[in-house]
């Protein structure tokens, strides 16, 4: 099994503040790599695939980069509403695997 | 409009059974492979199974395997889990997923949860 290293596994910034999230798989996953962004008691929601793609809707202070086994979720200016745990999710393998998950809090 | 909805959950004891469905609307169904995914109270996402889109191909994650079975009825735009000899670590909320990855990509329903307990 692909296994994603995710971290940090918590981080605290303020609103407006540049957040940078990363995962690393166990191997190279040829950008297949998706962002979930979960709140409490909602169920995940995609935010990028194919590693940078950004899902329609989704704002674009959201990206993603990276290639090989190391990826980087950024948030380029951090909203109050984007307090949530973030999901790294590897689909290269058929078997999915996620990463620990990072929770974002705002001072 | 497009979405995925779970049901079946419930409270069950250790040893039992019971069988999650997921009904998918506003998608081409019979077109894409699909997943259940479930999260424990508190903790992360852990993939647990994936069809193909015919249904004839199955994996499994290892904490399920001989024990869960995923299938599909294509004419019913349904997905299902058969859980057997459940445990007391597959209390969980269960979600179902579709396996293409682009702009059009499905919302992941609100879950079932399944709590095992005696």
């Amino acid at each position: 099994d692909i296994q994603m290293t995710q971290s940090p596994s918590s981080l605290s910034a303020s609103a407006g503040d540049r957040v940078t999230i990363t995962c690393r798989a166990s191997l190279g996953i040829s950008n297949s790599l998706a962002w979930y962004q979960q709140k409490p008691g909602e169920a995940p929601k995609l935010l990028l695939f194919a590693a940078s793609r950004l899902k329609s809707g989704v704002p674009s202070r959201f990206s993603g980069s990276g290639s090989g086994p190391d990826y980087t979720l950024t948030i380029s200016s951090l909203q109050p509403e984007d307090s949530a745990t973030y999901y790294c999710q590897q689909y290269y393998s058929a078997s999915w695997t996620f990463g620990q998950g990072t929770k974002v809090e705002i001072k | 409009e497009v979405q995925l909805v779970e049901s079946g959950g419930g409270l069950v004891q250790p040893g039992g059974s019971l069988r999650l469905s997921c009904a998918a609307s506003g998608l081409t169904f019979s077109s894409f492979w699909m997943h259940w995914v479930r999260q424990a109270p508190g903790k992360g996402l852990e993939w647990v199974s994936r069809i193909d889109s015919g249904g004839s191909s199955t994996i499994y994650a290892d904490s399920v395997k001989g024990r869960f079975t995923i299938s599909r009825d294509n004419a019913k735009n349904t997905l299902y889990l058969q859980m057997n000899s459940l445990r007391a670590e597959d209390t969980a909320v269960y979600y179902c997923a579709r396996g293409l990855f682009r702009d059009d990509y499905t919302p992941w329903g609100q879950g079932t949860l399944v709590t095992v307990s005696s």
